[in-house]
């Protein structure tokens, strides 16, 4: 299985909104509602911020959104603030019953 | 809380087998599946595979030939083995879940724990 794609960066300033894209195929992002996004900071574990393309966990702020078209899924931040510095990572569930990760995207805040 | 904690040896040599185990707190092991995610230093994260409560698994076609994954529900535990390592083994190994219903995006994570592939 193919790594989902990601751009690997990304940037904005505090207060903007920026969109994150992870592409795959028809066998995986396209083919299930099963896309999750995760942030991780330097040194720590991956924290859950999107699950099912569009649903936030508890506890994860209303700037986070998730969306679908086709083959491609989007992670916008709104709002951008200092602490959303992080690597984001999709992953998405295949026709394999596997899962796959995309290569990751550094989100600077400027 | 559902807690996940990763252990095992930190440094194995090539051609050998690299052996991890996850302990699970505050969860039934029966209710979820559990993951196995890794991590090499400075680089993306790699799905290894999964592991239902019934010891049905999933794996990383990529890992298949060399990956056996196992659970122990009277320990609360389940385990992930590596057979024939090389140095591009070596990497951060996490071990994951979802048990608040958040289907394959998995919401607990353990810490990570650093395994090293070196003679």
């Amino acid at each position: 299985q193919s790594a989902l794609t990601q751009p690997a960066s990304v940037s904005g300033s505090p207060g903007q909104s920026i969109t994150i894209s992870c592409t795959g195929t028809s066998s995986d992002v396209g083919g299930y509602n099963y896309v999750s996004w995760f942030q991780q900071h330097p040194g720590k574990a991956p924290k859950l911020m999107i699950y099912e393309v569009t649903n936030r966990p508890s506890g994860v702020s209303n700037r986070f959104s998730g969306s679908k078209s086709g083959d491609t899924a989007s992670l916008t931040i709104s709002g951008l603030q200092a602490e959303d510095e992080a690597d984001y990572y999709c992953s998405s569930y295949t026709s394999t019953s596997t899962l796959v990760f995309g290569g990751g995207t550094k989100l600077t805040v400027l | 809380q559902v807690q996940l904690q990763e252990s095992g040896p930190g440094l194995v040599k090539p051609s050998e087998t690299l052996s991890l185990t996850c302990t699970v707190s505050g969860a039934s092991m029966s209710s979820y599946y559990w993951n196995w995610i890794r991590q090499p230093a400075g680089k993306g994260l790699e799905w290894i595979g999964r592991i239902y409560a019934s010891g049905s698994t999933n794996y990383n076609p990529s890992l298949k030939s060399r990956v056996t994954m196992s659970v122990d529900t009277s320990k609360n535990q389940f385990s992930l083995k590596l057979s024939s390592v090389t140095a591009a083994d070596t990497a951060v190994y996490y071990c994951a879940t979802a048990p608040h219903g958040s289907g394959y995006g998995m919401d607990v994570w353990g810490q990570g724990t650093t395994v090293t592939v070196s003679s």
